[in-house]
């Protein structure tokens, strides 16, 4: 069954990057385009950007241009999503989630707690 | 780009009725087939409940239902249940090849 498995929770410092990773399987990862979503404590989601695995072409939302980077290791079937110059308000839970080529997500990960302290 | 509109609370009787309602503008709701809804438990990922406005994925129950007039989007769920007590979000694909969620409807049933 398609399956995305995200990596484990990260305390970072202020101004530290992050990675987060998520595993594709159960199905091809070029076949599909993959979102980032978050979600801070509390309060709804936020789509943060969406990557192509086929070329790895990439959008990204207009507030964290600059900041967040999406990227794709095809030979594993994972997309990564890195964050940097982290602050106290990218707290949150990061999900991952398959694009279903009817511009909604279908599959989502499990999610990954990041917690910057203030 | 702005997130869409929801209604905080909504709530219901079992066996109700309710509609929760998400309002965008032109450049994302209004310009698009392109609205899903989505379901989440506590401390759980969110779950495709509808998705190009009014299409139900396999295995989600005929009871949930979508619509859409103008820029406002909207969930029906018919014949409320306890289990659909959570959260609520709707989706649009928007003119910037973006999408932008709503901020989110609490469904109680009663």
């Amino acid at each position: 069954q398609v399956q995305l498995v995200q990596s484990g929770a990260e305390l970072k410092k202020p101004g530290a990057s992050l990675k987060v990773s998520c595993k594709a399987s159960g199905y091809t990862l070029t076949s599909y385009k993959m979102h980032w979503v978050r979600q801070a404590p509390g309060q709804g989601l936020e789509w943060m950007g969406i990557i192509n695995p086929n070329g790895g072409s990439t959008t990204y939302a207009q507030r964290l241009q600059g900041r967040v980077t999406l990227t794709r290791d095809t030979s594993t079937s994972t997309v990564y999503m890195e964050l940097s110059s982290l602050r106290s308000e990218d707290t949150a839970v990061y999900y991952c989630a398959r694009d279903n080529w009817k511009w909604s997500f279908d599959c989502w990960g499990q999610g990954t707690l990041v917690t910057v302290p203030s | 780009q702005s997130a869409l509109t929801q209604p905080a609370s909504v709530s219901g009787s079992p066996g109700q009725s309710i509609a929760i309602s998400c309002t965008g503008t032109s450049s994302d709701v209004g310009d698009y087939k392109h609205v899903s809804w989505y379901q989440q438990h506590p401390g759980k990922a969110p779950k495709l409940m509808i998705y190009d406005v009014s299409d139900r994925p396999s295995g989600v129950s005929d009871r949930f239902s979508g619509s859409k007039s103008g820029n406002t989007a909207s969930l029906t769920i018919s014949g409320l249940q306890a289990e659909d007590e959570a959260n609520y979000y709707c989706s649009s694909y928007t003119s910037n090849n973006t999408w932008v969620f709503g901020g989110g409807t609490k469904l109680t049933v009663l």
